[in-house]
């Protein structure tokens, strides 16, 4: 079946440092590929997606490259504020699975000033 | 425009009791989904609406969850004799019209405490 696996968290940064969130998956064909975030006290929202191999989502400085070949989707940012502080959640999507989506288990990400 | 909405927001009931989640979808969504969400862990799928019908319920864990959606907007999940272990936040998301590369929509969740 499908399943998505996160790297452990949590995460703690200093505010400016380089962010990479390790996520890889295992599914069959073409899945599409998702980060949503959750920010305390708010629902889960999507940072951004790739629906193809070798494409690029990005967002709010953050980035994440479909590769087919690794079966990775890696989340990364340059510089990390404060108010990036969130659980962070890679997830797929396959239209032969009815389009649910399949989440890892998220990872905490704290940035210090 | 207005997104997902969820009443309520919390729930707290006794074991063995009914209760009722409700959602709200974006106006103009074809696509409606329930998912269970546990402290710590990722959302875990429960089932999907494609207008009117379930297209899928595969994720539903057994008999006691039950979810309807009769005018393909509202959708109401519903969860006979209550154990403790169906403790945790429901969340509900929306999308278009269901293509995997659509963009799910979530609500804020109810969060249900059985005692």
């Amino acid at each position: 079946g499908n399943s998505v696996t996160q790297m452990e968290g949590p995460v703690t940064l200093s505010e400016e440092a380089f962010l990479t969130i390790n996520c890889t998956y295992t599914a069959t064909g073409y899945p599409s590929l998702f980060w949503y975030v959750q920010y305390p006290g708010e629902g889960l929202q999507l940072l951004l997606k790739a629906t193809k191999a070798d494409d690029k989502g990005s967002n709010k400085g953050f980035e994440a490259t479909y590769r087919k070949e690794t079966t990775s989707f890696h989340l990364e940012k340059g510089s990390v504020q404060v108010s990036d502080s969130a659980v962070y959640f890679c997830a797929l999507s396959r239209e032969t699975s009815g389009s649910r989506l399949t989440f890892g288990e998220g990872t905490q990400l704290t940035v210090n000033p | 425009g207005a997104g997902v909405s969820q009443t309520p927001s919390n729930k707290v009931t006794e074991k063995g009791k009914y209760v009722e989640l409700r959602c709200d979808p974006i106006s103009g969504h074809t696509a409606l989904y329930w998912y269970r969400q546990s402290l710590g862990q990722g959302p875990e799928f429960l089932i999907y609406f494609q207008g009117t019908g379930a297209a899928d319920d595969s994720g539903l864990p057994n008999d006691r969850f039950f979810a309807v959606r009769p005018e393909g907007s509202v959708s109401t999940l519903k969860i006979q004799r209550t154990e403790r272990g169906d403790s945790a936040v429901y969340l509900c998301a929306s999308s278009k019209q269901g293509a995997s590369t659509d963009t799910q929509y979530f609500g804020p969740g109810t969060r249900l405490t059985v005692l």
